[in-house]
């Protein structure tokens, strides 16, 4: 079975601050790692994807997300927060030829 | 290249009514889902085609929900009859063979069930 549990349904960050969205998984497959955005009213974008290549994603935005097989964890960050990067964000796993989503991450930047 | 195209945007009926949904994926995208987003959650899959054939219906309630996708193309979701906990945003993606594949997700369709 496949799961994914996001840290924190709320996180927010001063403009130009770090930021880092935790995501952990579980599959006893090897996983194929996603991050998407959703914006209000708008379906979903993705971020980055991680296929087993190399462990350090870089993706659109600035965004990037390193993937950890020892803590089972696939953490989304950005080194600094632009007021335009407010919105939910969700980590998904695939193993099993299904898309399994986490519970979403609402990033709000503050001034 | 046109994205995944979804109508209605927004659709309002009450309880027990029948409401359907209409998807137009990516041009020569074989594959195609459509999720249930209940507010505050994250999509739930509640069906998959490729080309026309379903690959997993396991968490579609089917004695209310159907789905077709004709000729491999186009699809339509529908509810009949509709529950106040069908409330949610519909939201069709497509990607262009496996579901390890990058999928692409159009803007949704917002249910609300008075």
């Amino acid at each position: 079975a496949q799961s994914v549990t996001q840290l924190g349904s709320h996180v927010s960050v001063s403009e130009g601050a770090l930021v880092l969205l935790r995501c952990n998984y579980s599959s006893s497959v090897p996983p194929y790692l996603f991050w998407y955005v959703q914006y209000p009213n708008q379906g979903l974008q993705l971020l980055l994807k991680y296929t087993s290549a190399a462990t350090l994603v870089k993706g659109i935005n600035g965004f990037e997300a390193e993937f950890k097989k020892s803590e089972t964890s696939f953490h989304l960050t950005k080194p600094s927060a632009h007021m335009s990067d407010a919105a939910e964000y969700f980590c998904a796993v695939n193993g099993y030829n299904k898309l399994i989503f986490g519970a979403g991450t609402r990033l709000a930047v503050h001034p | 290249e046109a994205g995944v195209a979804q109508s209605p945007r927004y659709k309002i009926i009450e309880k027990r009514q029948s409401v359907a949904f209409w998807c137009n994926p990516i041009s020569g995208h074989a594959t195609l889902y459509w999720y249930q987003q209940i507010l505050g959650q994250g999509p739930k899959l509640l069906i998959q085609f490729q080309n026309n054939g379903v690959v997993d219906d396991s968490q579609l309630p089917k004695d209310r929900f159907s789905a077709e996708r004709l000729k491999g193309v186009d699809s339509t979701l529908k509810i009949q009859p509709a529950k106040l906990e069908d409330s949610a945003v519909y939201l069709c993606a497509s990607s262009l063979d496996r579901s390890t594949d990058t999928q692409y997700f159009g803007p949704g369709t917002r249910l609300t069930v008075l």
